[in-house]
């Protein structure tokens, strides 16, 4: 069964320094987004992706992020200049194919910004 | 009020119990509704699409109130592998968009 992947499955980083996630969604998909998921708290949405750029983003999705499709399979979130508060798990996932509307989640990156 | 409120849980059942979660949205112009479910520190992952007409999977049924705007899930013989959260995801439109989710409810089921 495709599959979303993601790397790293840990990161951990020095407050103030940039950290980029890597996803790769399932090949036959055209979106793609962002989810974070704070220790103990809901999925939140970050952003939405599709043809080459951002269709939806949320209130979370300030100045230090921006995402990017570099390839025609990678899918990248950068986080510049990280907070204390960034600290989550980072979701990527994609729709589309004959289930545009059913998400499909990578396994997650786990950002711990100290 | 939140956008898409759960039973706050948690839940704990015996083995073969029934139990049943709710859900109700605020933003009336959704149109795609699943429930999805969350192992401990892992991702969601579907486990049904949620229509009008209801639909049922094996021992999970769910069901959708446009009108009163509430979304249910029964779990009929409840395993020890159904243990886990059950996360209400509302969406806006045809595609998953800016996908909207409850915060969970848990559920522990005891031998």
């Amino acid at each position: 069964e495709p599959e979303v992947t993601q790397t790293p499955s840990h990161q951990v980083t020095q407050m103030g320094q940039e950290v980029i996630l890597r996803c790769v969604p399932i090949s036959n998909h055209l979106y793609f987004y962002w989810y974070r998921q704070i220790l103990g708290q809901k999925v939140e949405f970050l952003v939405s992706f599709y043809n080459n750029e951002i269709s939806e983003k949320s209130e979370i999705f300030d100045d230090q992020f921006s995402v990017e499709r570099p390839d025609g399979s990678n899918f990248t979130l950068k986080i510049r200049s990280t907070k204390l508060e960034d600290s989550a798990m980072y979701f990527c996932a994609s729709s589309g194919g004959a289930t545009n509307e059913k998400l499909f989640f990578g396994s997650g990156t786990q950002l711990s910004v100290l | 009020r939140k956008e898409v409120e759960q039973d706050p849980g948690p839940f704990n059942v015996p083995e073969g119990a029934t139990v049943a979660f709710n859900c109700t949205y605020s933003n009336s112009a959704s149109q795609s509704f699943f429930w999805y479910r969350q192992d401990c520190r892992k991702e969601p992952k579907l486990l049904m699409s949620v229509y009008s007409s209801g639909n049922e999977d094996g021992r999970f049924t769910a069901q959708l109130n446009r009108a009163s705007q509430y979304i249910s899930l029964l779990i009929r013989d409840s395993k020890l592998s159904d243990s886990a959260t059950y996360l209400c995801v509302v969406t806006p439109g045809a595609n998953a968009g800016k996908s909207t989710f409850g915060d969970g409810t848990t559920l522990t089921v005891k031998p």
